[in-house]
């Protein structure tokens, strides 16, 4: 079984500054996804990110980058430029491709505050 | 719709009722997964649709908890007899299929009273 660890229940950063979540998994399986998901208070589950196993390169989009660490079974997430709008849980999740459906197991969130 | 939506948005009810609650996802999406997420459990996976079939039901808490899927589109969860414990928010999400991207619904926020 495959368990996602997100050790920060929360974190506070300062408008245009940087903030980096991290999550750590435990799996025996080669290929799987990551992703990063965002839910604000309106409770919609937003992708922020997604990284392939097979890929070396971190995957980046717009202002948030990850740092894939295969061996190491790490997976964090770099928030740069932080905006007000970027105030979210963030959750870290785990999908194991082939042979488990697809379902996404999740870690526990990080609440990040952006303050003024 | 562009997304995956969900109704109701939210529905409070008293312990022993039924409930039913409805997602539609993403036009031509054929997998179609339903999770909840409550404080003292987290986000967790209920059920998966390919299809109209559900291979993977491992999710379901107890036999008071059945999905459907119609027409390889609006899935129905129904919770029959709700308990307290079962208060929580119920997310649907589609993909295009079961190795791709999720995207997620609005939710459906249940209080049993």
């Amino acid at each position: 079984a495959q368990t996602v660890t997100q050790s920060q229940p929360e974190m506070s950063v300062q408008e245009a500054e940087t903030v980096t979540l991290s999550c750590t998994y435990d799996t025996s399986e080669n290929n799987y996804y990551l992703f990063w998901y965002k839910q604000p208070p309106s409770r919609q589950m937003i992708l922020v990110i997604r990284q392939e196993a097979y890929k070396q390169q971190n995957a980046t989009e717009n202002r948030f980058s990850v740092n894939f660490q295969k061996a190491a079974k790490s997976f964090s997430l770099k928030i740069s430029d932080s905006q007000l709008g970027d105030t979210a849980m963030y959750f870290c999740a785990f999908m194991k491709p082939f042979g488990g459906w697809g379902k996404l197991q999740f870690g526990a969130g990080t609440q990040v505050v952006v303050t003024p | 719709g562009a997304g995956v939506s969900q109704s109701p948005s939210n529905k409070v009810t008293e312990k022993g009722k039924d409930v039913e609650l409805r997602c539609d996802p993403i036009s031509g999406h054929t997998a179609l997964y339903w999770y909840r997420q409550s404080l003292g459990q987290g986000l967790e996976f209920l059920i998966y649709f390919q299809g109209n079939s559900a291979p993977d039901k491992s999710g379901l808490p107890s036999d008071r908890f059945s999905a459907e899927r119609t027409g390889g589109s609006v899935s129905t969860l129904t919770i029959q007899r709700t308990q307290q414990e079962d208060s929580a928010v119920y997310l649907c999400a589609s993909s295009s299929r079961a190795q791709e991207t999720q995207y997620f619904g609005p939710g459906t926020r249940l209080l049993v009273l």
